[in-house]
């Protein structure tokens, strides 16, 4: 089964300055990865999901952007921060885990944005 | 869009209870899948279901997909101050999982 590696896992960022968040996938090769954002105590909100190398699709217009540099790495990226950017996001990776077939997630980033 | 609602959106209950937690959606789903998250952590796979009208269980947790594979259910016997958590449903549509709005559950020891 996959592992999936995220950092950090909390961050302080002001108004206006620039994000970069990584996530890498261990355990499996040209995996579907996904970036959600998650309000408190709530569902997941897609951001971005990625089908290979280069390939991002997004599905909220936004402040933010995503990129697939090598097959396990996921960015996701700001040139601008807003505080509406605060949250919980995380990162998933699409498979077999070690019970049944869905998706594994990283232990996520809280961004707040101040 | 396709829109999973889940019911109840909270709920706080005694340990050795037992609670049914429901995910409905006006869509089929190829599947369904159930998650538990902890309070700064990740959610964490524990079924998907496949087939109108299957029945998975583990352990304590009885998992059931709709006959029309439109909704699920989840019911925990004796609950355990351990099964505190919010629990998501996704279902997915063969190219993209659609997240549930999530049921926060306490249980009180």
């Amino acid at each position: 089964s996959q592992t999936i590696h995220q950092w950090p896992a909390t961050l302080v960022q002001p108004v206006g300055s620039p994000l970069s968040l990584e996530c890498t996938v261990e355990g499996t090769s040209n995996p579907n990865l996904y970036w959600y954002r998650q309000a408190a105590g709530r569902g997941l909100q897609l951001l971005f999901y990625s089908v290979g190398i280069g390939q991002i699709s997004s599905e909220v217009p936004q402040n933010l952007s995503a990129s697939r540099p090598q097959d396990r790495q996921f960015i996701l990226s700001s040139k601008k921060l807003l505080l509406s950017d605060s949250g919980f996001y995380l990162c998933a990776c699409e498979g077999w885990g070690n019970m049944d077939y869905g998706y594994t997630f990283g232990s996520g980033t809280r961004l707040t944005v101040v | 869009t396709q829109l999973l609602e889940q019911s109840p959106q909270f709920l706080s209950i005694q340990e050795g209870e037992n609670l049914t937690v429901y995910c409905n959606s006006s869509s089929v789903f190829s599947s369904l899948q159930w998650y538990r998250q902890e309070p700064g952590e990740g959610p964490v796979l524990l079924v998907t279901v496949v087939t109108g009208g299957e029945v998975k269980k583990l352990k304590r947790l009885t998992f059931q997909f709709g006959d029309a594979r439109k909704d699920s259910s989840l019911h925990i016997t004796a609950a355990q101050p351990g099964d505190t958590g919010l629990y998501l449903c996704a279902g997915s549509t063969g190219n993209q999982f659609y997240f549930g709005t999530g049921t926060s559950l306490t249980v009180i020891p």
